[in-house]
C-alpha cells in the first residue's frame, strides 16, 4: 500500500541536541512538506520541497533544516537553535496539489 | 497568499443534532479546499474536498461541505452528530494552478459530543 511514514512516533531529546526526523513516501509524490502542530494555533509549515533537490522555508523555518535527497525522502532536523522544539510533526506530500497525504506524526519532547 | 479562519474553536453538541463547523478562506485565485480529522495523537484524516468540480461536496462519516465564493465559506456540516465524532477539525486551503502547493490550515475546532 502507498503512503507516508514517520519515525519514531515519540522522540526525546535533551536541551542543546540536534535530532532527526524521518519522513519517507512511497506514492512517487514530487512535493513533501513538514507542519508543526502545537495546541490551539493549528498547523504552521516550516518547510516545503517541490523537487529533489531543493527546499524552501516555510512560515516557522527557524531553527530547523531539511534535505531532499532522494524523492521518497524529506528528514527534519530539529537543531539546538530552536527555541522551543516541543510539538507534534506532521509530514504531507502531494502530487499536483488536488490531494495531500500525511503520516501519522512524530510527538517530540524536550527534556 | 492563501488564509483561513474557522469560526469557534470549540464546538459542542449533542448527540443527533445538527453539526456546523465554520471556516472561511481568503485567497488570490480559485482555491482548493479541504477539511480534516484528528484524533488525539494521530496524523489528518481527509474528510471531503473540493477542487472545482461539484460545490457541494460529500465525505466520509455522513459530513458534507458547500463551496460558496460570495461568501468565501466552505462550511462542514453532519445532519446528526454521534459520538464518534468528537474529534479536531481542520479547514485548508491551497491555490489551483500554484506552483508550490502549499496547503495552508485554519487553527482548528474542537467538537465535543454530548450524550
Amino acid at each position: 500500500d502507498g503512503g507516508i511514514t514517520q519515525s519514531p512516533k515519540y522522540l526525546f531529546r535533551k536541551e542543546g541536541q540536534n535530532v532527526t526526523l524521518s519522513c519517507e513516501q512511497n506514492l512517487n509524490h514530487d512535493a513533501m512538506y513538514w507542519y508543526r502542530q502545537d495546541p490551539g494555533q493549528g498547523l504552521r509549515l516550516i518547510y516545503y520541497s517541490q523537487i529533489v533537490n531543493d527546499f524552501q522555508k516555510g512560515d516557522i523555518a527557524e531553527g530547523y533544516s531539511v534535505s531532499r535527497e532522494k524523492k521518497e525522502s524529506f528528514p527534519l532536523t530539529v537543531t539546538s537553535a530552536q527555541k522551543n522544539p516541543t510539538a507534534f510533526y506532521l509530514c504531507a506530500s502531494t502530487q499536483g496539489g488536488r490531494g495531500y497525504y500525511f503520516g501519522p506524526g512524530t510527538r517530540l519532547t524536550v527534556l | 497568499a492563501q488564509s483561513v479562519t474557522q469560526l469557534g474553536s470549540h464546538v459542542s453538541v449533542s448527540e443527533g443534532a445538527l453539526v456546523l463547523l465554520r471556516c472561511n478562506y481568503s485567497s488570490s485565485v480559485p482555491p482548493y479546499l479541504f477539511w480534516y480529522v484528528q484524533y488525539p495523537n494521530q496524523g489528518l484524516q481527509l474528510l471531503l474536498k473540493y477542487t472545482s468540480a461539484a460545490t457541494l461536496v460529500k465525505g466520509i462519516n455522513g459530513f458534507e461541505a458547500e463551496f460558496k465564493k460570495s461568501e468565501t465559506s466552505f462550511h462542514l456540516t453532519k445532519p446528526s452528530a454521534h459520538m464518534s465524532d468528537a474529534a479536531e477539525y481542520f479547514c485548508a486551503v491551497s491555490l489551483s494552478g500554484g506552483s508550490n502547493y502549499k496547503l495552508t490550515f485554519g487553527k482548528g475546532t474542537l467538537l465535543t459530543v454530548n450524550p
